[in-house]
């Protein structure tokens, strides 16, 4: 079945650092993939999306780029503030077919001042 | 205004009882789900309703039963709660399945603590 790979966390990273969080999937066809970000105490609010092979979603200084040949949708921001720190979560749905939503295992990210 | 919202926020009760969940949204969406939420922060789907109607069902215990009144409200009703069942449950809604957006959009989160 369907199934996403995300880096173990916890991330922990000085306010300005870079941030990478990397996202793998294994899926058949071609699915929609998201990243989501669950605040501290909140729900979950997407933060990106790609639906096809070589898109790129951007949002709040975050990118991830759809790779279809590496079957990857990795998270990065070049500057990340304290404000970021939350957990992270990458996600893929395959369109027309259950409409279910699948979830990697999530990665804290805390960023320091 | 709530697009997607929960009550209660906070839920703790005894083994052996029987609880509810509620999950409102008011997107006009057609399409509701329950995820769970376990310790380590893993989400997964449980149910899922189009129009009133179950269309996704996982490997769930029978003690769950989801119930829609409406295609607005999606309820969660729990059997012998269990320490196990001891979980964030989150609500989401979608709009028109079929679309190549397929975004769901989460209510804040039910926190069920089983003692």
């Amino acid at each position: 079945g369907d199934s996403v790979t995300q880096m173990e966390g916890p991330v922990t990273l000085s306010e300005e650092a870079f941030l990478t969080i990397n996202c793998t999937y294994t899926a058949t066809g071609y699915p929609s993939l998201f990243w989501y970000v669950q605040y501290p105490g909140e729900g979950l609010q997407l933060l990106l999306k790609a639906t096809k092979a070589d898109d790129k979603g951007s949002n709040k200084g975050f990118e991830a780029t759809y790779r279809k040949e590496t079957t990857s949708f990795h998270l990065e921001k070049g500057s990340v503030q304290v404000s970021d720190s939350a957990v992270y979560f990458c996600a893929l749905i395959h369109q027309g077919g259950s409409e279910k939503l699948v979830f990697g295992k999530g990665t804290k990210l805390t960023v320091n001042p | 205004d709530t697009a997607v919202s929960q009550t209660p926020k906070y839920l703790v009760t005894q083994m052996g009882n029987d609880k509810s969940i509620k999950c409102e949204q008011n997107l006009g969406h057609d399409t509701m789900y329950w995820y769970k939420q376990d310790s380590k922060k893993f989400l997964k789907i449980m149910f899922s309703y189009n129009n009133k109607e179950l269309i996704i069902n996982e490997t769930v215990p029978n003690r769950f039963s989801p119930k829609s009144p409406d295609k607005a409200h999606l309820n969660l009703h729990i059997n012998s709660l269990e320490l196990g069942d001891s979980a964030v449950y989150f609500c989401a809604s979608r709009g028109a399945a079929g679309g190549l957006y397929n975004e769901q959009f989460f209510g804040p989160g039910t926190r069920l603590t089983v003692l």
